[in-house]
């Protein structure tokens, strides 16, 4: 069965710039997960989507990140104007409501820096 | 106070030891609880779930103190393979707490 997808794996990018970090979901499952990882903060929710619908997007952390979810099975996390400060591990991560109750896994991560 | 809290560590130990840690939750009204491990660059993935009786998978026990708001994991018969950060997480719904993790190194 095929995982957590995200892409791109790694993205060097200049501050001012776009960026668009993307996600596909594991088939079946209804909740979905975008968290930031860095050294100084560890692992943080930024925002979860359940039936593609946003719950809880406290975490975003300022209006420069948004995130989508069009349908079940692809959801995408934008920042824009990038800053330096954005440089981290992005996870994207899903779960379902029936199974093991809050399992999450994880894909592989997004690297981004920005320069 | 941060939700979860962890000893970061780093807990370096020899092949075949026991090795044992903490971690404590604030939000009493957590319901479920999980060992996760992340190895260097890769992303989480969960070892284990920690129920209220404690739970045992293979080498790695997992225990549950909701009086004093603490989870601990053992891991008996250390492998090298077992260095790896060991993530404390909690939650009281959907969202999942996650602590700044415990570093552990196995080494020969």
């Amino acid at each position: 069965d095929a995982g957590v997808i995200q892409s791109p794996r790694h993205e060097v990018t200049e501050m001012g710039q776009e960026v668009t970090l993307r996600c596909k979901p594991i088939s079946g499952h209804d909740y979905l997960f975008w968290y930031r990882q860095t050294m100084m903060r560890g692992l943080e929710l930024l925002i979860y989507f359940n039936n593609n619908v946003p719950i809880d997007d406290s975490g975003m952390p300022e209006d420069r990140f948004s995130a989508k979810m069009p349908n079940a099975s692809f959801s995408t996390l934008k920042i824009q104007p990038s800053e330096p400060r954005d440089s981290a591990v992005y996870f994207c991560a899903s779960s379902k409501t029936s199974g093991v109750p809050y399992e999450q896994y994880f894909g592989p991560g997004t690297r981004l820096t920005v320069t | 106070r941060k939700e979860v809290e962890q000893d970061p560590g780093p807990f370096n130990v020899p092949e075949g030891a026991t090795v044992a840690f903490n971690c404590t939750y604030s939000n009493s009204a957590s319901q479920s609880f999980f060992w996760y491990r992340q190895d260097c660059r890769k992303e989480p993935k969960l070892l284990m779930s920690v129920y209220s009786s404690g739970n045992e998978d293979g080498r790695f026990t997992a225990q549950l103190n909701r009086a004093s708001q603490y989870i601990s994991l053992l891991i008996r018969d250390s492998k090298l393979s077992d260095s790896a950060t060991y993530l404390c997480v909690v939650n009281p719904g959907y969202k999942l707490s996650f602590g700044a993790g415990t570093t552990v190194t196995v080494r020969a």
